[in-house]
């Protein structure tokens, strides 16, 4: 079955513009999270959404946003881009729930590397 | 606030040996989920193996194992037989299980990037 696709992989851009980037969860699959990857601070989760709904949420400004459709696809968003943007985005899908079997297993996207100039 | 702690930034072993990676967490709960993600240069991250905290077996995938101390709060990953594909950064993660409370939210370590020789 197809896995996380995000997209685009790559993208450059200036500061003060901002950026969209999206993630097509694995079928069935109604939660997504968002985790920001940089040298400096390592992996830390941006925020998640489960049946179109935030469920979670990260230490991050309010210029990173996201949403989720109702097709489970999700989005995110950076508005007035910094330099300290700069980093590898990662999307992981899961079903959302526990189930009684044991953990709700997480599957990672290979990422989208922005760079900001 | 839950943290995790790897103390190896690099690891390295020769091909069909033993490495053993560590990682210490903190946290007040008692339900969580610890886990292993493999990130190659693909930068694709993989999950190796998890250990729920209310098993006291520990968790075991092929070549891949785990020793799970609760009350030390240690979550160390063996690696057995390394191969060359093993070479990647490899990161301990926390996630909680509290009671009513659904997250996927992964607290991640820092990493450790293990090479391997042939």
């Amino acid at each position: 079955k197809a896995g996380v696709t995000q997209t685009p992989r790559y993208l450059i851009k200036t500061r003060g513009q901002q950026v969209t980037l999206s993630c097509s969860p694995i079928s069935g699959h109604r939660s997504v999270s968002w985790y920001q990857q940089t040298p400096g601070q390592g992996l830390q989760f941006l925020f998640e959404y489960f049946s179109e709904t935030q469920r979670n949420k990260g230490n991050f400004p309010g210029r990173f946003s996201g949403r989720q459709f109702s097709n489970s696809r999700s989005e995110m968003n950076v508005s007035t881009l910094e330099l300290g943007d700069s980093a590898l985005y990662l999307c992981a899908s899961s079903k959302g729930l526990r189930e009684d079997s044991g953990a709700n297993v997480l599957t990672f996207g290979a990422g989208s590397r922005l760079t900001v100039l | 606030a839950q943290t995790v702690t790897q103390s190896q930034p690099e690891m390295s072993v020769q091909e069909a040996e033993t490495v053993t990676l560590s990682c210490t967490y903190d946290t007040s709960e008692s339900d969580y989920y610890l886990f292993w993600y493999k990130q190659p240069p693909s930068r694709q991250m993989i999950l190796v193996i998890r250990q729920e905290a209310y098993k006291q077996q520990n968790a075991t995938e092929n070549r891949f194992s785990v020793n799970f101390q609760k009350a030390a709060k240690s979550f160390s990953l063996k690696i057995s037989d390394s191969q060359l594909g093993d070479a990647a950064m490899y990161f301990c993660a926390y996630r909680s299980e509290r009671t009513g409370f659904n997250t996927d939210k992964l607290i991640f370590g820092t990493g450790t990037r293990l090479q391997v020789f042939p």
